[in-house]
C-alpha cells in the first residue's frame, strides 16, 4: 500500500512485557517521527529520524527505544511496557526537516497497558 | 523553546456559520511553519493548512483560512460555512526550520469543534 502505515493498529499488553509498534512509509522521505497523544491531549514528540541510522530524542523519549536501518521503516519500542504508556501512537514522515514541509502521519496504534 | 497554545478547548458553531479557532505560539527562530490540522472521531490526522513564517499573504484553502498575525504570534484557523462534517478536534502546530530544533513539531492541546444542525 502506498503511503504511511503502521502496525498493529490495536494492541492490549501487559506491565513489562516489551513492545514493538511499527511504521513503514513508501515515500522515501527522509525524515520520520514517532508521536504519542494522550486522552483529550495533543502530540508530543518521543523520537525522530532525519536518515536511516539518524535517530534523536523527543520532548517524551523516556522508555522507548528506536532503530532505523532501512529509509521506509522505523520501529518504536517499549522495552518494558507501563500503564503510563496507555496511548494512542503516531508515526509520521516527511521529506525534509524544513519549516514548509508538511508531516504525513499514519492512522496510529491504539496501545493498553493493562 | 517552542510552545503552542489553544485556549479554546471546545467551540460551538451553528451549521452554515464562520468560526475561528485560536491559536498563539512561542519561538524565537525567524523561520518556521504553522500547520492546522483536523483530526475526527476515526482519529487520523488530516493537514488542513500551511502558513510560513515569511509569507506575507494569509493563508487559504477552500473554506479553511488562516489569520496569521506574525506580530502577536497568532495563527487562527477560520472555517466558513460551517458544515456538520467539520465537528472534530483541530490541533494547531509549529515546525522550526533551523537550528537544533529544525524539521521537529510542536502541537497545541487542540480544540473540539461541534457543529450544531
Amino acid at each position: 500500500d502506498a503511503g504511511i502505515t503502521q502496525s498493529p493498529r490495536y494492541k492490549i499488553t501487559e506491565t513489562g512485557r516489551q513492545v514493538t509498534l511499527m511504521c513503514h512509509q513508501t515515500w522515501s522521505h527522509s525524515y520520520m517521527f514517532w508521536y504519542r497523544q494522550d486522552l483529550g491531549h495533543g502530540l508530543r514528540l518521543i523520537y525522530y529520524s532525519a536518515a536511516a541510522d539518524i535517530t534523536d530524542k523527543g520532548e517524551v523519549p523516556d522508555g522507548y527505544v528506536v532503530s532505523r536501518s532501512k529509509t521506509e521503516n522505523f520501529p518504536l519500542t517499549l522495552e518494558s511496557a507501563t500503564r503510563s504508556q496507555t496511548s494512542v501512537y503516531f508515526c509520521a514522515s516527511s521529506e525534509s526537516s524544513g519549516a514548509n514541509y508538511e508531516q504525513y502521519f499514519g492512522p496510529g496504534t491504539r496501545l493498553t497497558v493493562t | 523553546a517552542q510552545k503552542i497554545t489553544q485556549t479554546q478547548p471546545g467551540m460551538f458553531v451553528q451549521e452554515k456559520e464562520a468560526v475561528t479557532l485560536d491559536c498563539t505560539y512561542d519561538t524565537s527562530d525567524q523561520s518556521y511553519g504553522l500547520f492546522w490540522y483536523k483530526q475526527p472521531s476515526s482519529g487520523e490526522m488530516i493537514f488542513l493548512i500551511y502558513q510560513g513564517s515569511y509569507d506575507e499573504q494569509n493563508a487559504t484553502e477552500g473554506r479553511y483560512s488562516l489569520n496569521f498575525q506574525k506580530a502577536r504570534k497568532s495563527a487562527n484557523l477560520v472555517i466558513s460555512a460551517s458544515q456538520l462534517g467539520d465537528s472534530a478536534m483541530y490541533f494547531c502546530a509549529m515546525r522550526e526550520g533551523y537550528g537544533t530544533n529544525a524539521g521537529k513539531s510542536t502541537f497545541g492541546d487542540g480544540t473540539t469543534l461541534t457543529v450544531k444542525p
